[in-house]
């Protein structure tokens, strides 16, 4: 079946442009996640969204950085007014939501370039 | 909150040899243990995971070991291929929802 899906997979702009990037978890999973991969780092936690439940934003950066999720399924980050830290990958994961650990399941990224 | 450190960050081995890599985790309360696979230009890939209750866990050539007391973890692979080349990372789970990664580690096999 199909995978999780992220758009655009690369993305360059301006530094004090906007940006959106979307994210289209599996089917069925009710808990999405957003993690930043800075070059050579680990993976950050951005924001998760559970269900119908209000999203846990505790790993945002900054007041620049939201996401929603619409209708339970799509996701969208938006950065506002980027700056070149920005620049990084963002990854989107999807998992089943049982409430335990479980397995994430990953999009390939969008690489974000801030000029 | 949890903090996971991951070593090395970056090793290298001779096809056929062994690979280990070494995380160390704070919260004592975490229960689930990933490890995922990241080739270049993907996402992250779970390749073993395991539970608190459970110190060992085999799958053909990884397995993963789990000191609850010490708070380790540990990933082994043997008889690397040059597929296996890729950044591995470690995770924590500490209930609720929140996983945890390591740093990475950049692991090169050479042919």
């Amino acid at each position: 079946g199909a995978g999780v899906s992220q758009s655009p997979s690369n993305k360059v702009t301006e530094k004090g442009k906007d940006v959106e990037l979307r994210c289209d978890p599996i089917s069925g999973h009710t808990a999405l996640y957003w993690y930043r991969q800075s070059l050579g780092q680990g993976l950050e936690f951005l924001i998760y969204f559970q269900g119908n439940s209000a999203p846990d934003k505790s790993g945002l950066p900054s007041d620049r950085f939201s996401a929603e999720r619409t209708g339970g399924s799509v996701s969208t980050l938006t950065i506002q007014r980027t700056q070149q830290e920005d620049s990084a990958v963002y990854l989107c994961a999807s998992s089943v939501g049982g409430g335990g650990g479980e397995k994430l399941f990953f999009g390939s990224g969008t690489q974000l370039s801030v000029l | 909150g949890e903090n996971v450190e991951q070593h090395p960050s970056t090793l290298s081995v001779q096809e056929g040899d062994s690979a280990v890599i070494k995380c160390t985790y704070s919260d004592s309360a975490s229960n689930y243990f990933p490890w995922y696979k990241q080739e270049l230009g993907k996402g992250p890939q779970l390749i073993i995971d395991i539970r608190s209750n459970v110190g060992e866990k085999k799958d053909q050539r990884i397995a993963v070991t789990l000191n609850k007391t010490a708070k380790h973890f540990s990933l082994h692979i043997t008889e690397t291929q040059p597929e296996d080349s890729a950044v591995y990372f470690c995770a924590a789970h500490t209930g609720g929802f929140k996983t945890i990664f390591g740093a990475g580690t950049r692991l090169f096999v050479k042919a």
